[in-house]
């Protein structure tokens, strides 16, 4: 099955810093990459996704590059803000019939007004 | 509006006892699942089910049982708690064409002494 690593688990940065999250798979099959995040107390919440066809994708201030050789993504924030502050989860899906999802184990972002 | 409703929120009890947690969606997916929370370990797949009297197990279903009788509902029964489910649960749920679980219920805090 997929296995996801993601690192690192505790993230502080300074207002306004850039942060990066990094995730890495196993199963060369896996062909959608998407990023939620989760609030204190609250459920998560999809943000950003890239397909395995895609090796960059951008939303104002939230990008997620994707490396198929090495088989790894990664979640990039510029211009860090408060509300930033959260934990962000990656997840591998492997494609065909049922998608299941395998997630990452979670970053803690901190970010410091 | 397009929700996951999870009940109830907190949940205290003794090992043993057998409880229910329930899980309703308003938007004729699918799919659904239950996922487990835990520090450091992220979020992982209990049981999910693609229809109507269609459930299989996910990565960690030891202690669980689901049913699903009914396209909107979803309930994750546990016969006899014990301690190591102590935890916080999330009800998911997605329509076929999604590729990743779309809707996250409130999640349900649940501890067993």
């Amino acid at each position: 099955g997929e296995n996801v690593e993601q690192h690192p688990s505790t993230l502080s940065v300074q207002e306004g810093d850039s942060a990066v999250i990094k995730c890495t798979y196993s199963d060369s099959a896996s062909n959608y990459f998407p990023w939620y995040k989760q609030e204190l107390g609250k459920r998560p919440q999809l943000i950003i996704d890239i397909r395995s066809n895609v090796g960059e994708k951008k939303d104002q201030r939230i990008a997620v590059t994707l490396n198929k050789t090495a088989k790894h993504f990664s979640l990039h924030i510029t211009e860090t803000q408060p509300e930033d502050s959260a934990v962000y989860f990656c997840a591998a899906i492997l494609s065909g019939g049922y998608q299941k999802v395998t997630f990452g184990t979670g970053t803690k972002l901190q970010v410091i007004p | 509006e397009a929700q996951v409703t999870q009940n109830p929120r907190y949940l205290i009890t003794v090992t043993g006892k057998k409880l229910t947690v329930t899980c309703s969606q308003n938007m004729n997916h699918e799919y659904m699942s239950w996922y487990r929370q835990d520090p450091g370990l992220g979020l992982r797949q209990i049981y999910y089910s693609m229809n109507v009297e269609v459930t299989d197990k996910g990565d960690v279903p030891e202690g669980y049982k689901v049913s699903r009788k009914e396209k909107r509902n979803f309930p994750l029964i546990l016969e006899s708690p014990s301690p190591n489910q102590t935890s916080l649960y999330f009800c998911a749920s997605r329509g076929i064409f999604m590729n990743t679980e779309a809707f996250f219920g409130q999640g349900t805090r649940l501890t067993v002494v």
